[in-house]
């Protein structure tokens, strides 16, 4: 099982709301990725978690809040975003921090915001 | 700045015709370069790396790439296309510690019937 599951598909919030973002592997990897993907752009890191402790966080505002609370899942929680927040949201994970290790990306969250 | 540059932003071909994608990129160094597809509402895709070894890398699909390291690029062919090879082609480089994925502008690859 090469998967990498995001929920919700789509998502679309207003800039008072807080929402959060679902990622899942269940393939034993221990790092996971947060990347933004403008349109027609590619994707750009946000962050990165290793063994569940955050270990990139690539400058990215403290309106989003990355969360890793088992190997597993990884959130990230969105509050006060801003209309030029709106992007697909991929979630990645690879079996370590090894950079002979490949990532393995999920299908993404649309997120909008309003 | 090190970057990964893709010069063709968009091509289109008619099917059977033979493709190559440019990706140069401007890390010195050891580089671990890798080529990653993202079909029509579908999530990326790894059509192959490249480590070390043989610099010519073999990958899904009928894919390959060539890594010259004298010009810094890792160039993506495939003899024969097909219409379900309209995607979208993105290069992508890995140097840094930490697994940290630096990925080109992308090439739109659309293929007619």
């Amino acid at each position: 099982d090469t998967e990498v599951t995001q929920t919700p598909k789509h998502l679309v919030m207003g800039m008072t709301n807080k929402k959060s973002l679902k990622c899942e592997q269940h393939m034993g990897h221990r790092a996971m990725y947060w990347y933004k993907q403008k349109a027609k752009k590619p994707p750009e890191l946000m962050f990165v978690y290793s063994y569940e402790k955050l270990s990139i966080n690539e400058s990215v505002p403290s309106r989003f809040s990355p969360e890793c609370p088992n190997s597993s899942l990884l959130n990230l929680h969105l509050h006060a975003l801003q209309p030029e927040d709106s992007a697909l949201y991929l979630c990645a994970s690879s079996p370590s921090l090894a950079i002979t290790d490949t990532q393995y990306f999920g299908p993404g969250t649309r997120l909008t915001v309003l | 700045a090190q970057s990964v540059s893709q010069h063709n932003h968009h091509v289109i071909l008619s099917e059977a015709a033979s493709l190559e994608l440019g990706c140069n990129y401007s890390y010195g160094g050891t580089v671990n370069l890798f080529w990653y597809v993202q079909y029509p509402g579908q999530h990326l895709q790894l059509l192959l790396k490249y480590f070390s070894g043989d610099p010519l890398v073999k990958g899904i699909k009928g894919f390959e790439a060539e890594f010259i390291k004298s010009k810094f690029s890792f160039n993506l062919r495939k003899p024969s296309v097909q219409w379900s090879d309209t995607a979208e082609y993105f290069c992508a480089v890995n140097k840094a510690a930490g697994n940290k994925l630096t990925f080109g502008g992308g090439t739109r690859v659309l293929v007619k019937p």
